[in-house]
This record gives structure tokens, C-alpha cells and sequence, in this order.
């Protein structure tokens, strides 16, 4: 069956700070790896991965992946309250078109 | 607003009545999928629909659920008998064709069910 697990659950840390989240995933088939934001609402779409080793930016928002190690991470830095929110990771199979979510990671940047 | 269109945002329903979402895709998107999040849960995949045709529905329970995306209008979840079970926050996500996309999916607003 396929799995997502993304760590850590959750973190609290205070603006300014770095935040580096994780998520690693065990798919047959596998086609991209997916980053989303999920405030109040709905998820944001951040970045998709498809290519080992090339780091995708926007602003402070960094993401890379690891398709030997079958992992990725979303560095954020210079945290900024606005940041707070659940991280979701997702991951698509090369045949079809599902999402498949992690758990998310809850970040909560204190003042 | 160019974005992915839910309706209602919030949905009371008594045990037993039948609860019915409505997802518009984005301006140009031909692909339609519906998530459910579960209290405290994350989001699980339903179902994959193109305009008229259901291409995956491994995420659907047997009974009660149903959706369709016909040739005009929205998409349209069903759930038929609800059970408070049903309690959910439901994601619809919209994406162009695969040719013109890598994959990348972008959420409605989601529509909050809740069963008393």
C-alpha cells in the first residue's frame, strides 16, 4: 500500500527562525511529490517535485528532492507568523491522477 | 475568481437526509477530484471524474456515495442516508489535462459537513 509520512507531527518556533520539515514516501510508480499549505481553508499549492536534486524556490520557501533516499524536504526561513499553517505532502503515481496526502505537519510561528 | 468554486461552504444535515456538494474546476480545467478530511484525519482521495466519466472512484465507500461531472454545470458529490459518520470537511481540486500539466492539483474552499 502506498505511504506518506511526514515528520514532525507538529513545531513551534518564533519568527525569524528556520524550519525544516520532512516527508518521506513509499509508492510503486511513482510520478511527482506535492507541497501544500492548508491554513483555515483550502491547501495552497506550493511546489511539485518530479526531477532528484533540483531545488525549487519561492521567496523564503525552499523544497528538494530525494528520489533514491525516497524523501523530500520544505525548508522555510526566516519564519513569519503568517507561516503558520499545516504543511501537507502529497504524492502522485505515474499512472493516474490521485493524491496521496501525508498527515501534515502543523507549524505554529510565535511572535 | 478563476479559482476551483464550492457551494454550499457549510452543510447541516440530519441523519438520514441527503447531503449535495457542488464543485465548479477552474476556468479551463478539464479534471475534477473530490478529497474528504476527517476530523484530526488527513485528506483521503474519493474520487477522479473528467466531464462524464468517472475515471477512478477506488476512494469511494460502496453505499451512499456518488458523484458525477455531466457535460454542463458543476461537479456533483452525493451522499445519500448521512450518517454521522459523514461528518467531514469535503475538498473538491481541479487540474488541466495531464499533457498540459505536470499534475499539479488546486483546491475549492471545501464544504463543511456536518451530521447531527
Amino acid at each position: 500500500e502506498d505511504k506518506v509520512v511526514q515528520s514532525p507531527l507538529s513545531l513551534v518556533v518564533h519568527e525569524g527562525d528556520t524550519v525544516t520539515l520532512n516527508c518521506s514516501y513509499e509508492v510503486t510508480n511513482f510520478r511527482s511529490l506535492l507541497w501544500y499549505k492548508q491554513e483555515k481553508k483550502a491547501p495552497t499549492f506550493l511546489f511539485m517535485l518530479t526531477s532528484s536534486g533540483i531545488e525549487k524556490k519561492s521567496g523564503r520557501l525552499s523544497s528538494i528532492l530525494d528520489k533514491k533516499e525516497l524523501f523530500s524536504i520544505l525548508n522555510i526561513t526566516a519564519t513569519q507568523t503568517g507561516d503558520s499553517a499545516i504543511y501537507l505532502c502529497a504524492v502522485i503515481k505515474a499512472a493516474g491522477n490521485k493524491l496521496t496526502f501525508g498527515g501534515g505537519t502543523r507549524v505554529l510561528v510565535k511572535p | 475568481n478563476a479559482g476551483v468554486m464550492q457551494n454550499p461552504r457549510h452543510l447541516v444535515r440530519r441523519r438520514g437526509q441527503e447531503a449535495r456538494l457542488r464543485c465548479s474546476p477552474m476556468k479551463g480545467h478539464s479534471h475534477v477530484y473530490w478529497y474528504r478530511q476527517l476530523p484530526e484525519e488527513g485528506l483521503k482521495f474519493m474520487v477522479y471524474l473528467q466531464k462524464e466519466n468517472i475515471i477512478d472512484e477506488s476512494g469511494m465507500p460502496k453505499e451512499r456515495f456518488s458523484a458525477e461531472f455531466p457535460k454542463e454545470g458543476p461537479s456533483i458529490l452525493r451522499i445519500q442516508q448521512v450518517v454521522r459518520g459523514d461528518s467531514a470537511a469535503y475538498f473538491c481540486a481541479s487540474s488541466p489535462s495531464i499533457r498540459d500539466s505536470g499534475g499539479e492539483q488546486y483546491f475549492g474552499p471545501g464544504t463543511r459537513l456536518t451530521v447531527t
